[in-house]
């Protein structure tokens, strides 16, 4: 059975730091990963899809990266900014379409 | 449309109560998805469709629970019997990948917060 692990469970850094946020699954047979984003109140945003065949996904300030050997995905953000404030999901499939998902990351960048 | 909407996007109702929860997908999409969404949880999976057919119902906690897709479009979670447990965020989730698969990844809707008092 798929789980999926996130840590830290939450996260407070001033602005402008580099951060990273970690995502662990103990089934390493997946064939992508997907980043999102949750503001409070709201639905999920998709930050980053990573196939297996990837080893980085880039978007912006964004960088995810998957290593399915050690069953681990970092999603990398540069310079944080307050507006970076939610939560982030990382979700891995468990079988062909249903996801397993984390319990979140709720992070907080400080002005 | 542009993407995923539900609706209502707030739902309190009375225990006991049967309540209707709608999802429109990303027109073209023929895989849909429900999740629920509890306080400080990830969302959990409760059934997938693939057009007009729940191919896996799975994740529906007990049978108070129902969901239709009968055009392959819209699709409806019907919760019948509320109980202060159901109270939670519905997701909804659409996918054009062939046979429902992930490879295109979700698109998530912004979800319905039901409330059960």
């Amino acid at each position: 059975k798929q789980e999926v692990t996130q840590i830290p469970a939450a996260l407070s850094v001033p602005e402008g730091e580099n951060l990273v946020l970690n995502c662990s699954f103990t089934d390493s047979a997946i064939y992508n990963l997907q980043w999102f984003r949750q503001d409070p109140g709201k639905g999920l945003t998709s930050l980053l899809l990573i196939q297996s065949s990837q080893r980085e996904q880039t978007s912006g300030r964004l960088n995810a990266s998957l290593d399915k050997s050690s069953g681990r995905s970092t999603l990398y953000i540069a310079a944080s900014q307050p507006g970076d404030s939610a939560t982030y999901l990382c979700a891995v499939p468990s079988g062909t379409y249903k996801y397993i998902f984390g319990t979140g990351t709720r992070l907080k960048v400080l002005a | 449309g542009a993407g995923v909407s539900q609706t209502p996007s707030n739902k309190v109702t009375e225990k006991g109560k049967y309540v209707e929860l709608r999802c429109d997908p990303i027109s073209g999409h023929t895989a849909l998805y429900w999740y629920r969404q509890s306080l400080g949880q990830g969302p959990e999976f409760l059934i997938y469709f693939q057009g007009t057919g729940a191919a896996d119902d799975s994740g529906l906690p007990n049978d108070r629970f129902f969901a239709v897709r009968p055009e392959g479009s819209v699709s409806t979670l019907k919760i019948q019997r509320t109980e202060r447990g159901d109270s939670a965020v519905y997701l909804c989730a659409s996918s054009s990948a062939p046979s429902g698969g992930l490879l295109r990844g979700q698109f998530f809707g912004p979800g319905t917060r039901l409330t059960v008092l």
